[in-house]
């Protein structure tokens, strides 16, 4: 069963243009919803997050919109540049009721090329 | 400098055999992640652990093993068991503070291909 489904698999967006990719989640217990970027032979790091107390989150050209009710998500990159291409995955977290953690669970990534 | 460290970047292994796959962080976190990634699949959590000499099995545990010995490291050793091994394998680390934005840092990955 997954848990969070991310779309597209695969996304060519020009230079300057908005990049825009879409996670949905199942589990209502999640309560928290991070993006990472991936480049080719590296590990993932932490790009943005967002908490469902607010709708959107915005650090640079990067924006979280987040809807609680349709348990969905996206990330935007405005201004996309051709630095920007990379894998990004999609993740939710929440906490038992111990107050443990356990891993995040990923979405299947996006592949993301910004054409110069 | 701190960070996560994994070692060797790439790894080849034969049929059969056992391998273990280094992770060292001195970001003195509590928790360490192992995951496995592959072509169109995300990440998929192998093992976590939380404290030392604790560790918990995650979605793929099968054919995989993990001690925690030491807050510092988390080895994983990949054995004959696991039927398709071929794979970028991703140590993370966080600090636990029993909140779920507790961040997760990666390292940089071990490639490991069966030959």
């Amino acid at each position: 069963q997954q848990q969070v489904k991310q779309s597209p698999q695969s996304l060519i967006v020009q230079k300057g243009g908005i990049s825009i990719i879409n996670c949905a989640y199942e589990n209502t217990a999640f309560d928290y919803f991070p993006w990472y970027q991936q480049f080719p032979g590296k590990g993932p790091a932490l790009l943005i997050a967002i908490r469902p107390d607010v709708s959107e989150k915005k650090e640079g050209r990067f924006t979280i919109s987040f809807n609680k009710s349709a348990k969905q998500f996206s990330l935007h990159i405005m201004d996309s540049q051709p630095g920007d291409s990379a894998t990004y995955f999609c993740a939710a977290n929440y906490m038992y009721s111990g107050g443990g953690a356990d891993g995040l669970t990923f979405g299947k990534g996006t592949h993301l090329i910004i054409q110069p | 400098d701190g960070g996560i460290t994994q070692s060797p970047k790439y790894l080849f292994r034969k049929e059969g055999q056992n391998v273990t796959l280094s992770c060292e962080q001195n970001l003195n976190h509590d928790a360490m992640y192992w995951y496995r990634q592959d072509p169109g699949q995300g990440l998929r959590l192998i093992y976590y652990s939380q404290i030392v000499n604790d560790f918990q099995k995650g979605d793929i545990a099968e054919g995989y093993s993990v001690s925690r010995e030491k807050k510092e490291s988390f080895p994983l050793t990949v054995t004959s068991a696991q039927k398709n091994p071929t794979a970028f394998y991703l140590c993370a680390s966080s600090i636990v503070s029993g909140r779920p934005t507790d961040t997760q840092y990666f390292g940089p990955g071990t490639r490991l291909t069966v030959l």
